[in-house]
C-alpha cells in the first residue's frame, strides 16, 4: 500500500529533550516536506526536501532541523524542543510536478506536546 | 495579504445542498492548485487538482480562474459524510516547490 509513515503518533516531552520525528515514503516520491498544524494558523510549512541530500526552508523552520540522506526517509530534528513547538506535525511527499502524482500524500501526523 | 485566502467558516448547510468554496491566491506564478479535505484530527487527503479547463469527480466540480487568480469548489447534493474542513492548496510547479495551504473551511452538513 502506497503510505506515508510517522512515528510516532503522539509524544510528550519536556523542554530541551532533543527528540527526532521519522517519515518514511514507499512510494519512491522525490519531494518530502514538514508540516505543523495550530489552530486558526492552518498549516504552515517548516522544510522541504526536493531530493536526496537537497533541503531547504520553509515559512517556520526556527528550532527544526531535517536531513534527506535517502529517498524515502525525512526525519524532523527538534534539539532543544520548547512549549511554542507544542502542535499537530504532518509529513508529505508527492512526485515531480507535471506528473499526475504531483499531489501530497500525507503521514498520519504526530501530535507533539513539550511542557 | 495571505498567499492563499479562503472563505471564512463555517459553512452549515442541509443535506442535499449545493455549496460553493472559494478560495484567491497572490502569487501569479502559482501553475498548480488543488483541493484536500481534512477531517477532525486526521490527515489532509487530496480531493481533486484544478485543472485550467475545470474538472468534475462526481459530484465535486473545480474551477480556476487565472485572471482573477480564484479557484473554486462545489459541492452538490451534499451528503453528511462531506461534512470535514476543505483546504486550498497552491503549488509554483516547476522551478519552487514551496507550497501554500489556505486556512480551510469548515462545512458542517445536517440532517
Amino acid at each position: 500500500e502506497a503510505q506515508v509513515t510517522q512515528n510516532p503518533r503522539y509524544l510528550i516531552t519536556v523542554t530541551g529533550k532533543k527528540l527526532t520525528v521519522t517519515c518514511s515514503q514507499n512510494m519512491n516520491h522525490e519531494y518530502m516536506s514538514w508540516y505543523r498544524q495550530d489552530p486558526g494558523l492552518g498549516l504552515r510549512q517548516i522544510y522541504y526536501s526536493m531530493n536526496v541530500e537537497v533541503t531547504d526552508k520553509g515559512d517556520v523552520p526556527e528550532g527544526y532541523k531535517v536531513s534527506r540522506k535517502e529517498k524515502r526517509n525525512f526525519p524532523l530534528i527538534l534539539e532543544s524542543p520548547s512549549p511554542n513547538q507544542t502542535s499537530l506535525y504532518f509529513c508529505a511527499s508527492s512526485g515531480t510536478p507535471g506528473l499526475s502524482n504531483y499531489g501530497y500524500t500525507f503521514g498520519s501526523g504526530t501530535r507533539l506536546t513539550v511542557v | 495579504r495571505k498567499e492563499v485566502e479562503q472563505d471564512p467558516g463555517p459553512f452549515n448547510v442541509p443535506e442535499g445542498a449545493t455549496v460553493a468554496f472559494n478560495c484567491t491566491y497572490s502569487n501569479s506564478a502559482s501553475q498548480s492548485f488543488f483541493w484536500y479535505r481534512q477531517d477532525c484530527r486526521k490527515e489532509p487527503k487530496l480531493l481533486m487538482s484544478v485543472y485550467s479547463s475545470g474538472n468534475e469527480d462526481g459530484r465535486f466540480t473545480a474551477q480556476l480562474n487565472r485572471a482573477s487568480q480564484y479557484i473554486s469548489l462545489l459541492i452538490r447534493d451534499s451528503k453528511l459524510s462531506d461534512s470535514a474542513t476543505y483546504l486550498c492548496v497552491v503549488r509554483p510547479g516547476t522551478g519552487g516547490f514551496k507550497t501554500i495551504f489556505g486556512a480551510g473551511t469548515r462545512l458542517f452538513v445536517k440532517a
